[in-house]
């Protein structure tokens, strides 16, 4: 079945630095794929989304490019905030949102 | 706009008593769902729904049952609750029009079972 598998943090980092968390799914198709950013005591909320291969999705700063021959999704971020802390999902969807799968999350400390 | 709204925010139980989680959207989205949140485990899903009288199972839904009368609201039910399912559970809904992908989260409930 599909699933999806991103790195394990915690990831610590000082202000400014570069970003990358790693995710690669196992799915047959194409299915849409998502980077959800979760604030401590909130719930999940949508940073970016591409839908096909080759496709780049981009919020606040955040970059994540599909790639379907390495079935790789990875998150990316030039210079981080102690604001970016927060725990961040990488997930997959084949129709409408409907039965959406998650990774395990990877938490994100930047300290100032 | 009030968007998913999940009531309680936290709750403990003893072993062998029964809740229901409520959950409710005010954005006219057909499909609604349950995650429960562990650590090192990312979100599981609990059971959802494509639409009002419509439900199912998704990957863990032992110990729990749900309805969907009506499409703003989607509680999720204890029958009879285990030290296993003390979690962080996450209602979470859709226009799952197959464009509109993206879900909406409620702010989540802490649940504790002794």
């Amino acid at each position: 079945g599909d699933s999806v598998t991103q790195m394990e943090g915690p990831v610590t980092l000082s202000e400014e630095a570069f970003l990358t968390i790693n995710c690669t799914y196992t799915a047959t198709g194409y299915p849409s794929l998502f980077w959800y950013v979760q604030y401590p005591g909130e719930g999940l909320q949508l940073l970016l989304k591409a839908t096909k291969a080759d496709d780049k999705g981009s919020n606040k700063g955040f970059e994540a490019t599909y790639r379907k021959e390495t079935t790789s999704f990875h998150l990316e971020k030039g210079s981080v905030q102690v604001s970016d802390s927060a725990v961040y999902f990488c997930a997959l969807s084949r129709t409408g949102g409907f039965k959406t799968i998650f990774g395990a999350g990877t938490r994100l400390f930047v300290k100032a | 706009n009030a968007g998913v709204t999940q009531t309680p925010k936290f709750q403990v139980l003893k072993t062998g008593q029964s809740m229901t989680l409520q959950c409710a959207q005010d954005m006219n989205h057909e499909y609604m769902s349950w995650y429960r949140q562990d650590p090192g485990m990312g979100l599981r899903l609990i059971h959802y729904s494509v639409g009002a009288g419509i439900t199912d199972q998704g990957e863990v839904p032992n110990g729990y049952n749900v309805s969907r009368s009506t499409t703003e609201d989607f509680p999720l039910r204890l029958l009879s609750a285990a030290p296993s399912q003390t979690s962080v559970y996450f209602c979470a809904s859709s226009y799952g029009d197959g464009l509109n992908e993206k879900l909406f989260f409620g702010s989540g409930t802490q649940l504790s079972v002794l």
